[in-house]
């Protein structure tokens, strides 16, 4: 069974850059779609971007000036960087597998940007 | 890109049907057949429920059904059970080859 799991920082100070990695497990991130998500707390999700296994990437317009992601297929691991946050940036970020639907998430990981 | 458009809410008793709507346009919903559908209970991830349009994972129960009518999507959930009380997020792909949620909706069983 395919698992997904978020790790990094659930602070991040304002003007900083929020680091985040998806450790999949059960599978190989080879040949799928890689994506991320998030939900602030109470409203609705959005989508983020995605990753392919070779490095091809697709960011959502409102995001793409501070969003980078990057795949480790040694590590079957990828990652999401999204400088410059305000605590508009303050959500649960989720990985999963897919690009047009999402058959596998990760539990999410709360990201709370405060000084 | 704006989100797509869903009721806030829905309601139904146990055993009625209950259909939600999810209204893009045809540079989204409209245009393409990647309309997927999602449930989310308090505290947890989402779960995918239906994929391109109509297309139910495996082990996902035959209640739930997708359609799609020009612009509009359609995730109905018949013989409605309290476990369904969720919000359920409809998804789809766009022409700028992005990737947009529905506004979310709460279904309550009464």
């Amino acid at each position: 069974q395919v698992q997904l799991q978020e790790s990094g920082p659930g602070l991040v100070k304002p003007s900083e850059t929020l680091s985040l990695t998806c450790t999949v497990s059960g599978g190989s991130i080879s040949s799928y779609y890689w994506t991320w998500m998030r939900q602030p707390p109470g409203k609705g999700l959005e989508w983020i971007g995605y990753i392919y296994y070779t490095g091809s990437s697709n960011y959502n317009p409102s995001l793409k000036s501070r969003v980078t992601m990057s795949v480790d297929t040694s590590k079957n691991q990828f990652s999401l960087k999204l400088s410059s946050v305000t605590a508009a940036d303050t959500a649960v970020y989720y990985c999963a597998r897919g690009a047009n639907s999402f058959s596998y998430w990760g539990l999410g990981t709360l990201v709370t940007v405060s000084s | 890109q704006s989100a797509l458009t869903q009721p806030a809410s829905v309601s139904g008793s146990p055993g009625q049907s209950i259909t939600i709507s999810c209204t893009g346009s045809s540079s989204d919903v409209g245009g393409y057949n990647y309309v997927s559908w999602y449930q989310q209970h308090p505290g947890k991830a989402p779960k995918l429920m239906i994929s391109d349009v109509s297309n139910r994972p495996s082990g996902v129960s035959n209640r739930f059904s997708g359609s799609k009518s020009g612009n509009t999507a359609s995730l109905t959930i018949s013989g409605l059970q309290t476990e369904d009380e969720a919000d359920y997020y409809c998804s789809s792909y766009t022409s700028s080859s992005t990737r947009v949620f529905g506004t979310g909706t709460k279904v309550t069983v009464l």
